[in-house]
Formats: structure tokens, C-alpha cells, sequence
């Protein structure tokens, strides 16, 4: 069973477009995460969330905007993507303050 | 200075030898540290925390020097398998502060 599932795998999109990436983690954690790692194989943390609650929101567009409808389930949607929103987007979870453990990426690909 | 800075090799290893990295960091209140490994187009992977007095898994040591505000990894009788990039994690200095923070990785090639 996957501990910490993403979807989808792939995502190819055209400017302008909206889209969601989903994440959902089995492992009973409590904290989720977003992070980013883009060409340069740069890993940036964007959110995070804690029961919930947003406890970690780095300087991302508001064009970024994470959901979290339980402490299992942890969504990114993107409003009017930008040629450089592509990346690989990561999800994770821990147990507060252990260390993340990652799904296996989005890569998107905005053209 | 960066946050966390690693130099990102390559580093050529012939099958067998031993590799060390170093990890600085830039907050001397930072609490916990940990290495990650990520293989190409994978996601990264916990490799092993970092602890105070040092810890060791099987080829696998770790160490960290607060009064120089860096740690290493050391990997002995290296396998091809070791072949991924290293990346070195601090996590803020508070409960409150979750944010973990990754260096740029090292990239670690062993040759056969």
C-alpha cells in the first residue's frame, strides 16, 4: 500500500489553464506538505499543514492555493499557470516533528 | 550565506572506496538534521537522522559538529547502489517551526 499516493504522476498544461494536484497519506500522520523542486533540483518547501491548520505558507503567488479537507488529504490547486510553474511538485507527511516522508512527485509541464 | 549549503560534486567513486560529505548550515539554533537520498526522477527518501553524538547504520555515519555548524556522511565499502544525490536537511529551531530546509544535494556516482 502507498503511504503517501499523489495525483496524478503527470501533468501537461497549457498557460493559463487551472489545475489540482491531490495527495492523500495513509500513515496516520499529522503534518502535511507541499514542496517544490524545479530544474535546478532546488527542493522548496511551499506549505504545510497541521491537523488542518496552515502553520507553514513560504512567499509562493496566491496563484497557489492549498486545501486541506482532513488531516489524510492535502490538495494544491494553481490558478492561471506560468511557463515557470513547471517543476516537480511534492507532497509528504510526518508525525509533528519527525522527518517528511515523500510521495513520488507531479511533474508538471506548463507549455 | 545559504541556509544550507552543500558542495553538488560530482563526486566519482570506484566501487569499494570511501566517501565523505559536508553539510554547513547557517542557524546555530537549528535543532534536528537529517540526510536524505534521491534517486533520478524518484522522490527523496530518508537516509538517516543526524544525531548530537554522532550514529552509525551499517556503512552509513553521520556526524555533527555544532560549534562549526555542520554535519557530514560518511559512506564506507561504497555500492553501486549508492549512486543517488545526497541532501543534506535542518529543520527550524522551534516546535512551532516545521519548516525543514534542503540543501542542493550532492551527487554521488560509484563506478564499477
Amino acid at each position: 500500500d502507498t503511504a503517501v499516493s499523489q495525483t496524478p504522476k503527470y501533468l501537461v498544461t497549457q498557460m493559463g489553464n487551472d489545475k489540482s494536484i491531490k495527495c492523500e497519506q495513509n500513515l496516520g500522520h499529522d503534518t502535511m506538505y507541499w514542496y517544490k523542486q524545479d530544474s535546478k533540483k532546488f527542493l522548496k518547501i511551499m506549505f504545510s499543514y497541521n491537523n488542518k491548520e496552515l502553520i507553514i505558507n513560504e512567499t509562493v503567488p496566491n496563484r497557489f492555493s492549498p486545501k486541506s479537507p482532513d488531516k489524510a488529504h492535502l490538495n494544491l490547486h494553481i490558478n492561471s499557470l506560468e511557463l515557470g510553474d513547471s517543476a516537480v511538485y511534492f507532497c509528504a507527511s510526518s508525525q509533528r516533528p519527525g522527518s517528511p516522508f515523500f510521495g513520488q512527485g507531479t511533474r508538471l509541464t506548463v507549455v | 550565506r545559504k541556509e544550507v549549503e552543500q558542495d553538488p560534486g560530482p563526486f566519482n567513486v570506484p566501487e569499494g572506496a570511501t566517501v565523505a560529505f559536508n553539510c554547513t548550515y547557517s542557524n546555530s539554533a537549528s535543532q534536528s538534521f537529517f540526510w536524505y537520498r534521491q534517486d533520478c526522477r524518484k522522490e527523496p527518501k530518508l537516509l538517516m537522522s543526524v544525531y548530537s553524538s554522532g550514529n552509525e547504520d551499517g556503512r552509513f555515519t553521520a556526524q555533527l559538529n555544532r560549534a562549526s555548524q555542520y554535519i557530514s556522511l560518511l559512506i564506507r565499502d561504497s555500492k553501486l547502489s549508492d549512486s543517488a544525490t545526497y541532501l543534506c536537511v535542518v529543520k527550524g529551531a522551534n516546535f512551532g517551526n516545521e519548516k525543514l530546509t534542503f540543501g542542493t544535494g550532492t551527487r554521488l556516482t560509484i563506478i564499477p
